[in-house]
């Protein structure tokens, strides 16, 4: 069965950096699409960056572009989030969800996602 | 990119049915048919329940359906049953330079 687990979330000082890292497993990783999604505390989702299936084509939300910086690794079958310069508004939960497939015209949305991992940016 | 409007409660009895609004634009919900739904209970991951406005992913209950009209596109609970309280949220494709947008989401509770 599809399973996204994230990891590498945690506390930082403003300014900081961090890393997120999302294992993929129970299907073919370099098939799909693949997204970073997050949730402040008591908020909505809001969506991050996405990458196509080869890495080629890769798109942030206004809010983290310049500053994060989305990658993964087919062979590994890993999604990356390198966040730098982070600010106290980049705290939440944030998801790996997994996108559309590299042959279907539809952007179906996300159909997987993993538990979450928690980043706290504060002094 | 400004997110989806969508009503931030809607309630019901158990066995009626509601309706959850996400209104968009010309570029994103208006403009294509890729209009998903989510639903996410309190600690939990977000749970895909419609696709493409209207279609269902296998496991998902057809007590669930969407609808498009013009730039709003609708979520439909009908039989209402207390597991359906949670939060739901829209999605759409988009035609800006961030290819999707989320709902500002909607808090369900069964009374």
């Amino acid at each position: 069965q599809v399973q996204l687990v994230e990891s590498g979330g945690g506390s930082v000082k403003p300014g900081g950096s961090l890393r997120l890292s999302c294992a993929a497993s129970g299907f073919t990783f370099s098939d799909y699409y693949m997204s970073w999604i997050r949730q402040a505390p008591g908020k909505g989702l809001e969506w991050v960056s996405y990458i196509s299936s080869s890495g080629s084509n890769i798109y942030y939300a206004d809010s983290v572009k310049g500053r994060f910086t989305i990658s993964r690794d087919n062979a590994k079958n890993s999604l990356y989030l390198q966040m730098n310069s982070l600010r106290a508004e980049d705290t939440a939960v944030y998801y790996c969800a997994r996108g559309k497939h590299l042959y279907t015209s539809s952007w179906y949305g996300f159909d997987y996602w993993g538990q979450g991992t928690l980043v706290t940016v504060s002094s | 990119q400004s997110a989806l409007t969508q009503p931030a409660s809607v309630s019901g009895s158990p066995g009626q049915s509601i309706t959850i609004s996400c209104t968009g634009t010309s570029s994103d919900v208006g403009g294509y048919n890729y209009v998903s739904w989510y639903q996410q209970h309190p600690g939990k991951a977000p749970k895909f329940m419609i696709y493409d406005v209207s279609n269902r992913p296998s496991g998902v209950s057809n007590r669930f359906s969407g609808s498009k009209s013009g730039n709003t596109a609708s979520l439909t609970i009908s039989g209402l049953q207390a597991e359906d309280e949670a939060d739901y949220y829209c999605s759409s494709y988009t035609s800006s330079s961030t290819p999707y947008v989320f709902g500002t989401g909607t808090k369900v509770t069964v009374l």
